[in-house]
C-alpha cells in the first residue's frame, strides 16, 4: 500500500492564482480532512468528509473547497491564493469510528508546502 | 473552542530521558494522542491512551494523564538522536468521527 500520498511537494504561486493539491489514499478509510500547519500554531482542520459526496468544514475552511467524489481521493481547491495561504498542508485519512467518541489512528500524507507571493 | 497546549522546544542530551507536557481543556476528551513528525515528513502516531486510563508503557515510551488536571505526558527512556522531531499531543472528544485536535507541538532536539 502507498498509504496516503500527496501532490506536489512544493508549490509556488503568486497571488490571485488557484491551484489545486491532490490527495490520495488506497487503504479504503472512509475519513479524509485537510490541515494547514504554521510555525507555533500546531495543525488546523481546513476541511473533513466522512465519506464520499460528504464534506464539512473545519476550523479554518475560508479560502478552501473540497470535494469527495471517490472514496480514493480528496482534493484541495485555493480560489485564489493569498500570502496568508502560505502554509504546509498535511492530508490524512482514518477508518470510520463509532459515535461517542473511539480510538481514530489519522495516517498523514508527507504534506504540500506551498508559498505564494 | 477546545485548547490543547505544549511548550514549544525541548532540549535533552543523548541518553537522558525527555518529558514532554501537554494540557487540553476538553473534559469530553476520550483519546489523547502522541504522533511524532520527524523532518520533512508527515505526523506518525506514536502512542495513545483511552481517557479511564492513567498510565500507559510501550518500550522506552511511557504515557501519564492525569484527568482531573486534564494534563498528559509523554516521556521517553534513554533518548536517542533518532528521537529529534517536533511531538503532537492531541485530543478527540465524543464527536462521532474522532476529530482531533492539535497542539501546537514540542521541538525536541537531542544532543550528544
Amino acid at each position: 500500500n502507498a498509504g496516503v500520498t500527496q501532490t506536489p511537494k512544493f508549490q509556488v504561486l503568486k497571488t490571485g492564482q488557484s491551484m489545486t493539491l491532490q490527495c490520495a489514499q488506497d487503504m479504503n478509510h472512509e475519513y479524509m480532512s485537510w490541515y494547514r500547519q504554521d510555525p507555533g500554531m500546531g495543525l488546523r482542520l481546513i476541511h473533513y468528509s466522512v465519506g464520499a459526496g460528504i464534506t464539512d468544514q473545519g476550523e479554518v475552511p475560508n479560502g478552501y473547497n473540497v470535494s469527495r467524489s471517490t472514496t480514493e481521493d480528496f482534493p484541495l481547491r485555493l480560489l485564489s491564493a493569498a500570502p496568508s495561504q502560505t502554509s504546509v498542508y498535511f492530508c490524512a485519512s482514518s477508518y470510520s469510528v463509532t459515535s461517542g467518541g473511539s480510538y481514530n489512528e489519522q495516517f498523514f500524507g508527507p504534506g504540500t508546502r506551498l508559498t505564494v507571493l | 473552542g477546545e485548547d490543547v497546549e505544549q511548550s514549544l522546544f525541548l532540549s535533552v542530551r543523548e541518553g537522558d530521558s525527555s518529558v514532554i507536557n501537554c494540557t487540553y481543556t476538553d473534559s469530553s476528551s476520550t483519546y489523547l494522542y502522541w504522533y511524532k513528525q520527524e523532518p520533512g515528513a508527515g505526523l506518525q502516531l506514536l502512542t495513545y491512551i483511552f481517557s479511564n486510563m492513567d498510565m500507559k508503557q510501550d518500550q522506552r515510551l511511557t504515557v501519564l494523564l492525569n484527568k482531573k488536571d486534564k494534563h498528559l505526558s509523554l516521556r521517553i527512556a534513554d533518548t536517542q538522536t533518532g528521537d529529534s522531531a517536533i511531538y503532537f499531543c492531541a485530543e478527540s472528544g465524543a464527536d462521532s468521527w474522532g476529530k482531533l485536535q492539535f497542539g501546537a507541538g514540542t521541538q525536541v532536539v537531542v544532543t550528544p
